[in-house]
Protein backbone atom coordinates (compact mmCIF):
# COMPACT_ATOMS: atom_id res chain seq x y z
CA UNK A 1 0.00 0.00 0.00
CA UNK A 2 0.96 3.49 -0.41
CA UNK A 3 1.37 5.33 3.31
CA UNK A 4 4.45 7.55 4.38
CA UNK A 5 4.97 8.99 7.58
CA UNK A 6 6.75 11.52 9.75
CA UNK A 7 7.27 12.67 12.90
CA UNK A 8 4.94 16.09 13.42
CA UNK A 9 7.01 18.35 15.08
CA UNK A 10 10.58 19.27 15.32
CA UNK A 11 12.22 22.10 17.25
CA UNK A 12 15.76 22.81 17.17
CA UNK A 13 18.39 25.84 18.52
CA UNK A 14 20.02 27.79 15.75
CA UNK A 15 23.23 26.43 14.58
CA UNK A 16 22.56 22.82 15.42
CA UNK A 17 21.83 20.04 12.90
CA UNK A 18 18.06 19.55 12.41
CA UNK A 19 16.96 15.55 11.09
CA UNK A 20 13.51 14.83 9.82
CA UNK A 21 12.49 11.49 9.27
CA UNK A 22 10.59 9.73 6.72
CA UNK A 23 9.19 6.37 6.81
CA UNK A 24 7.47 4.71 3.65
CA UNK A 25 5.98 1.68 2.86
CA UNK A 26 5.84 0.57 -0.97
CA UNK A 27 8.91 -0.29 -2.01
CA UNK A 28 8.78 0.32 -5.77
CA UNK A 29 9.37 3.93 -5.62
CA UNK A 30 12.01 4.90 -8.12
CA UNK A 31 12.85 8.19 -6.65
CA UNK A 32 12.99 9.83 -3.47
CA UNK A 33 12.26 13.22 -2.43
CA UNK A 34 12.06 16.23 -0.04
CA UNK A 35 9.98 18.95 -0.01
CA UNK A 36 9.86 22.40 1.90
CA UNK A 37 6.82 24.45 2.19
CA UNK A 38 6.52 28.05 4.11
CA UNK A 39 3.77 29.74 5.64
CA UNK A 40 1.24 30.56 2.75
CA UNK A 41 3.43 29.08 0.09
CA UNK A 42 3.35 26.20 -2.07
CA UNK A 43 5.90 23.54 -2.51
CA UNK A 44 9.77 23.93 -2.99
CA UNK A 45 11.78 21.28 -3.99
CA UNK A 46 15.18 20.50 -1.64
CA UNK A 47 16.39 17.53 -3.21
CA UNK A 48 15.80 14.09 -4.10
CA UNK A 49 17.66 10.82 -4.04
CA UNK A 50 17.38 7.87 -6.23
CA UNK A 51 16.49 4.55 -4.63
CA UNK A 52 19.39 2.53 -5.30
CA UNK A 53 21.92 4.89 -3.48
CA UNK A 54 22.53 4.99 0.30
CA UNK A 55 23.25 8.97 0.54
CA UNK A 56 23.57 12.37 -1.45
CA UNK A 57 24.55 15.44 -0.05
CA UNK A 58 24.23 19.16 -1.62
CA UNK A 59 25.31 22.16 0.16
CA UNK A 60 23.87 21.76 3.86
CA UNK A 61 21.57 18.91 2.98
CA UNK A 62 22.47 15.20 3.56
CA UNK A 63 19.87 12.84 2.33
CA UNK A 64 20.24 9.12 3.97
CA UNK A 65 18.19 6.28 2.31
CA UNK A 66 18.00 2.75 4.25
CA UNK A 67 16.01 0.62 1.97
CA UNK A 68 15.75 -2.53 3.41
CA UNK A 69 14.20 -0.26 6.23
CA UNK A 70 12.06 1.91 3.87
CA UNK A 71 13.59 4.76 5.84
CA UNK A 72 14.89 7.99 4.54
CA UNK A 73 16.05 11.40 6.24
CA UNK A 74 16.98 14.74 5.72
CA UNK A 75 19.66 16.46 7.77
CA UNK A 76 20.41 20.40 7.64
CA UNK A 77 23.59 21.27 8.85
CA UNK A 78 23.63 24.74 10.73
CA UNK A 79 20.05 25.17 11.08
CA UNK A 80 19.29 28.88 10.17
CA UNK A 81 15.75 30.63 11.28
CA UNK A 82 15.15 30.50 7.89
CA UNK A 83 14.61 26.82 7.73
CA UNK A 84 11.33 27.36 9.63
CA UNK A 85 9.22 25.42 7.61
CA UNK A 86 6.92 22.37 6.99
CA UNK A 87 9.20 19.79 5.25
CA UNK A 88 7.47 16.15 3.01
CA UNK A 89 8.98 13.90 2.04
CA UNK A 90 7.37 12.25 -0.92
CA UNK A 91 7.60 8.89 -3.54
CA UNK A 92 6.99 8.32 -6.29
CA UNK A 93 5.76 4.47 -7.55
CA UNK A 94 7.07 4.66 -11.28
CA UNK A 95 9.06 6.44 -14.15
CA UNK A 96 6.97 9.15 -16.52
CA UNK A 97 4.53 10.13 -13.96
CA UNK A 98 3.71 12.89 -11.64
CA UNK A 99 1.64 11.35 -9.64
CA UNK A 100 4.05 11.53 -5.77
CA UNK A 101 2.85 10.02 -2.33
CA UNK A 102 3.61 12.57 0.41
CA UNK A 103 4.19 12.32 3.84
CA UNK A 104 2.19 13.84 6.56
CA UNK A 105 4.84 16.47 7.22
CA UNK A 106 6.97 17.87 10.06
CA UNK A 107 7.11 21.40 10.97
CA UNK A 108 10.53 22.53 12.05
CA UNK A 109 10.78 25.50 14.15
CA UNK A 110 14.16 26.97 14.87
CA UNK A 111 14.49 28.83 17.78
CA UNK A 112 17.20 31.55 18.08
CA UNK B 1 11.69 32.46 -16.51
CA UNK B 2 7.93 32.77 -14.38
CA UNK B 3 6.63 30.14 -12.35
CA UNK B 4 3.67 28.13 -11.91
CA UNK B 5 1.05 30.88 -11.80
CA UNK B 6 -2.74 29.84 -10.16
CA UNK B 7 -5.60 31.97 -10.26
CA UNK B 8 -7.37 32.96 -8.03
CA UNK B 9 -5.40 32.64 -5.10
CA UNK B 10 -8.18 32.98 -2.12
CA UNK B 11 -11.78 32.15 -2.68
CA UNK B 12 -14.71 31.85 -0.90
CA UNK B 13 -17.65 30.00 -1.98
CA UNK B 14 -21.26 28.31 -0.40
CA UNK B 15 -21.79 24.69 -0.49
CA UNK B 16 -23.66 23.40 -3.41
CA UNK B 17 -21.83 26.48 -5.73
CA UNK B 18 -19.10 25.14 -8.35
CA UNK B 19 -15.58 26.28 -8.95
CA UNK B 20 -13.18 26.56 -11.52
CA UNK B 21 -9.12 26.94 -10.68
CA UNK B 22 -6.61 28.00 -13.18
CA UNK B 23 -3.06 26.93 -13.88
CA UNK B 24 -0.34 28.37 -15.67
CA UNK B 25 2.75 25.97 -16.14
CA UNK B 26 6.55 26.89 -16.44
CA UNK B 27 6.86 27.97 -20.05
CA UNK B 28 7.73 24.47 -22.10
CA UNK B 29 6.10 22.46 -19.69
CA UNK B 30 3.85 20.18 -20.69
CA UNK B 31 2.87 17.83 -17.57
CA UNK B 32 0.68 20.09 -14.94
CA UNK B 33 -0.32 17.74 -11.62
CA UNK B 34 -2.77 18.87 -9.23
CA UNK B 35 -3.13 18.00 -5.52
CA UNK B 36 -5.48 18.78 -2.69
CA UNK B 37 -3.73 20.11 0.66
CA UNK B 38 -5.89 20.30 4.06
CA UNK B 39 -4.51 19.81 7.49
CA UNK B 40 -6.67 16.65 8.29
CA UNK B 41 -5.84 14.27 4.74
CA UNK B 42 -1.99 16.30 4.01
CA UNK B 43 -1.30 16.40 0.24
CA UNK B 44 -3.61 14.33 -1.81
CA UNK B 45 -3.31 13.48 -5.94
CA UNK B 46 -5.78 14.27 -7.69
CA UNK B 47 -4.93 14.29 -11.01
CA UNK B 48 -2.61 14.34 -13.72
CA UNK B 49 -2.38 16.24 -17.36
CA UNK B 50 -0.16 16.01 -20.26
CA UNK B 51 -0.50 17.16 -24.20
CA UNK B 52 -4.65 17.55 -23.26
CA UNK B 53 -4.64 14.11 -21.93
CA UNK B 54 -5.19 12.86 -18.26
CA UNK B 55 -2.60 10.53 -17.22
CA UNK B 56 -3.50 9.64 -13.80
CA UNK B 57 -6.43 10.19 -11.64
CA UNK B 58 -6.34 9.93 -7.51
CA UNK B 59 -9.03 8.68 -5.33
CA UNK B 60 -11.73 11.68 -5.40
CA UNK B 61 -15.31 11.20 -6.39
CA UNK B 62 -16.47 12.77 -9.99
CA UNK B 63 -17.30 16.33 -8.54
CA UNK B 64 -13.65 17.18 -9.36
CA UNK B 65 -12.90 17.28 -12.74
CA UNK B 66 -9.54 18.73 -14.98
CA UNK B 67 -8.92 19.39 -18.19
CA UNK B 68 -5.73 20.82 -20.03
CA UNK B 69 -5.54 23.32 -23.33
CA UNK B 70 -3.44 23.04 -25.91
CA UNK B 71 -1.00 25.75 -24.37
CA UNK B 72 -0.65 23.41 -21.36
CA UNK B 73 -2.81 25.80 -19.12
CA UNK B 74 -4.67 23.64 -17.19
CA UNK B 75 -7.95 24.23 -15.19
CA UNK B 76 -10.17 21.84 -12.36
CA UNK B 77 -13.43 22.32 -11.60
CA UNK B 78 -15.65 21.21 -8.55
CA UNK B 79 -18.97 21.13 -8.65
CA UNK B 80 -21.56 20.63 -5.90
CA UNK B 81 -19.19 22.57 -3.58
CA UNK B 82 -19.12 20.58 -0.29
CA UNK B 83 -17.90 21.74 3.46
CA UNK B 84 -14.64 19.14 3.21
CA UNK B 85 -13.46 20.48 -0.46
CA UNK B 86 -12.07 23.43 1.78
CA UNK B 87 -8.67 23.46 0.77
CA UNK B 88 -5.18 24.59 -0.55
CA UNK B 89 -4.98 23.12 -4.25
CA UNK B 90 -1.73 23.28 -5.61
CA UNK B 91 -0.82 22.99 -9.39
CA UNK B 92 2.34 21.59 -10.32
CA UNK B 93 4.19 21.44 -13.74
CA UNK B 94 6.76 19.51 -14.65
CA UNK B 95 8.69 18.23 -17.91
CA UNK B 96 8.05 14.72 -17.12
CA UNK B 97 11.07 13.22 -18.17
CA UNK B 98 12.93 9.48 -17.80
CA UNK B 99 14.65 10.70 -14.48
CA UNK B 100 13.27 11.76 -11.04
CA UNK B 101 9.88 14.04 -11.32
CA UNK B 102 10.83 17.12 -10.54
CA UNK B 103 8.27 19.39 -9.74
CA UNK B 104 7.80 23.11 -9.64
CA UNK B 105 4.76 23.81 -7.46
CA UNK B 106 2.07 27.38 -7.72
CA UNK B 107 1.36 29.17 -5.00
CA UNK B 108 -2.01 27.23 -4.31
CA UNK B 109 -5.65 28.22 -4.26
CA UNK B 110 -7.19 28.32 -1.27
CA UNK B 111 -10.62 27.46 -1.40
CA UNK B 112 -13.34 28.21 1.47
CA UNK B 113 -16.49 26.97 1.48
CA UNK B 114 -19.37 28.00 3.80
Amino acid sequence: GEDVEQSLFLSVREGDSSVINCTYTDSSSTYLYWYKQEPGAGLQLLTYIFSNMDMKQDQRLTVLLNKKDKHLSLRIADTQTGDSAIYFCAEDLSYNTDKLIFGTGTRLQVFP
Amino acid sequence: KAGVTQTPRYLIKTRGQQVTLSCSPISGHRSVSWYQQTPGQGLQFLFEYFSETQRNKGNFPGRFSGRQFSNSRSEMNVSTLELGDSALYLCASSLLGSGANVLTFGAGSRLTVL
